[in-house]
Formats: C-alpha cells, structure tokens, sequence
C-alpha cells in the first residue's frame, strides 16, 4: 500500500499569511494526487486534483504542484474561512490512501 | 445540482450488520464510478470502497475486505455498503463519494455522511 505522509500535522498562522503544507508518498505516484479541505462536521471538499488542477469553484488562492513522491499545497493569502484540516489522497493504485490530515488553526 | 443523501447509519452491536445506502440525483449516475470513506469520531478519511458506474468492477480496503460489500442499483440512482461482521473499530461517519469522470478520478462531491456506532 502507499502511505502518504503530511507535514506538518498542526499548522498556526494568521490571516493573509502564506502557508506550505507538504505530503510525501512512499513510492512515485505521478501527478495521481488529490487535495481535500474539511471543516468540522462537514464533508471533504475538493480543491485540487491531478496534483495541480484547481477544482471548477476553487478559489485561486489555492496552488498545488509537486509529481512523483513529493507535492505541497499552498494557500496565498489565508482567509478566515480557509482554517480546516487539510487532507493529501493518492488515487495512482488501490488501495486508495489518504494523509494523516494537517489542522490549520488561526495564530 | 449534484446531490449525495446517505441512510442507514445507526447503532448495531458487535458481530451485527447494517446497510448504508446513498441516494444520488442531479448526474447521470450510472456513468460515474463511486466510494464510500469513513471517518472514526476525531480521526482522519479511511477509504473503504469503490464501484465503477457499471458495476461490474469493485474494490475494498483491506480493514473490510470480506465483510463489506459494495453495490449498486442504476435503475434506483442509489449506491449501497453491506457491512456485516461489524467491529468495534467500524464505529465511524461513513460518506459517499461521486468520483469525477476524468483520471486520476478524484472524489468531487459527497454526501453529509450517516454515522454507525458499533457497540458491545
């Protein structure tokens, strides 16, 4: 199975801020790579697919890039509503795997 | 407007069953693969399965292999999950998930989620 690792697991910064989140694969997995925020109590959403494709309603504040083992996703400027947990997904085999979440929290 | 309603969800004791079911409109369901993921209280996205739109290919995790079953019904618009044999570690949000029709098929829109409580 691939195990994607996130980095880091617990993030704080403040509004307008620009922050990195990284997620590692075990082995390559091309650009078969998927990013998802979830605010509490709600459903996954989908911001960024093929390792760098923003979803159709995405804001443009979001950017992923990254092929192979190693991808980041970034947000430019943090807006309020962008404190969540943020989860990496690989779909390049089965099983499917997700990271272990990274919390983003306000400073 | 693509739509995901999820039922079923419960108490059920250990060594139980219970079956989830996903009521879906607003896209043509029979041409779009689907899953289920869950979520223990406070943990994080565990995939569990997924069905392509004709059904005829599934694929599990290995936490539930050979006691969930997914399935579906393209005449109804509804996806299922056979969940038999439960644990106490099945205790989860379980979501259904449309996968977008182009690869590498990402999960591009889920339902609210139905919670199973797996108790002794």
């Amino acid at each position: 199975d691939i195990q994607l690792t996130q980095s880091p697991s617990f993030l704080s910064a403040s509004v307008g801020d620009r922050v990195t989140i990284t997620c590692r694969a075990s082995q390559g997995i091309s650009s078969n790579l998927a990013w998802y925020q979830q605010k509490p109590g709600k459903a996954p959403n989908l911001l960024i697919y093929s390792a760098s494709t923003l979803q159709s309603g995405v804001p443009s504040r979001f950017s992923g890039s990254g092929s192979g083992t190693e991808f980041t996703l970034t947000i430019s400027s943090l807006q309020p509503e962008d404190f969540a947990t943020y989860y990496c997904q690989q779909l390049n085999s089965s099983p499917i795997t997700f990271g272990q979440g990274t919390r983003l929290e306000i400073k | 407007e693509v739509q995901l309603f999820e039922s079923g969800g419960g108490l059920v004791q250990t060594g139980g069953s219970l079956r989830l079911s996903c009521a879906a409109s607003g896209f043509n369901f029979g041409s779009y693969g689907m899953s289920w993921v869950r979520q223990a209280p406070g943990k994080g996205l565990e995939w569990v399965s997924l069905i392509s739109g004709s059904g005829g290919s599934t694929h599990y995790a290995d936490s539930v292999k050979g006691r969930f079953t997914v399935s579906r019904d393209n005449s109804k618009n509804t996806l299922y999950l056979q969940m038999n044999s439960l644990r106490a570690e099945d205790t989860a949000v379980y979501y259904c998930a449309k996968r977008r029709v182009t690869a590498p098929q990402p999960f591009d829109y889920w339902g609210q989620g139905t919670l199973v409580t797996v108790s002794s």
